[in-house]
């Protein structure tokens, strides 16, 4: 009965180090998310994929950020030389197919870059 | 593509009181909405939905929605507020051109149930 799972759980990075978030989706569940939530703000989309394909990164930044979803493995969100404003909760949402609208998150992923 | 917004971003109600959480929405076409709770230290958790049919929504914990077209609103509301409510609730909608998603949420409503 395992949830969508995500780790690390809080990571702290130096400027210009490379940040490595992970994702599994909850059990049956082909379709992740990637959610950004800055502090006192909302959630923002990132980055939908499926299975080996990204279908909609249209909210991921256009440099250093990079998500993959392999046939096999978790999910990676991966931040190259991470800079102060990469600091935020990371979030990570899996669904069995898109036409639901329901989300089922991970805990997240804190990242702080010192 | 939808938009929503949460006019509030803090609401406090004492124990046993009824909750009302505002979110009004944007849209282009039939609106489909969405109710989040996020607990501190968590990740949110959905509670409920509205795609058609009655305008009152019912969802977990005892929570329901109201979908009111002429008001283009979907509050959020509960009979009798408990103190293990206090939490942060997002409204969301679809973003994409298709399908659920792409979900755009509203900047969040605090609420604080005092004992």
């Amino acid at each position: 009965n395992a949830g969508v799972m995500q780790n690390p759980r809080h990571l702290v990075r130096r400027r210009g180090q490379e940040a490595r978030l992970r994702c599994s989706p909850m059990k049956g569940h082909s379709h992740v998310y990637w959610y950004r939530q800055l502090p006192e703000e909302g959630l923002k989309f990132m980055v939908y994929l499926q299975k080996e394909n990204i279908i909609d990164e249209s909210g991921m930044p256009k440099e250093r950020f990079s998500a993959e979803f392999p046939k096999e493995g978790p999910s990676i969100l991966r931040i190259q030389q991470v800079v102060r404003g990469d600091s935020a909760a990371y979030f990570c949402a899996s669904s069995q197919g898109s036409d639901t609208g329901e989300l089922f998150f991970g805990e997240g992923s804190r990242l702080t870059v010192l | 593509a939808q938009s929503v917004a949460q006019p509030e971003d803090q609401v406090n109600v004492a124990e046993g009181n009824p909750l009302t959480v505002k979110c009004t929405y944007s849209v282009s076409g039939n609106p489909y909405l969405f109710w989040y709770v996020q607990y501190p230290n968590r990740g949110l958790q959905f509670l409920l939905k509205y795609i058609t049919g009655d305008n009152l929504v019912k969802g977990s914990y005892g929570f329901e929605a109201e979908f009111n077209k002429s008001q283009t609103s979907f509050h959020l509301k509960k009979p009798s507020a408990l103190v293990s409510d206090s939490a942060l609730y997002f409204c969301a909608a679809p973003g994409g051109v298709t399908g659920f998603q792409k979900l755009v949420f509203g900047t969040g409503t605090r609420l604080l149930v005092s004992p």
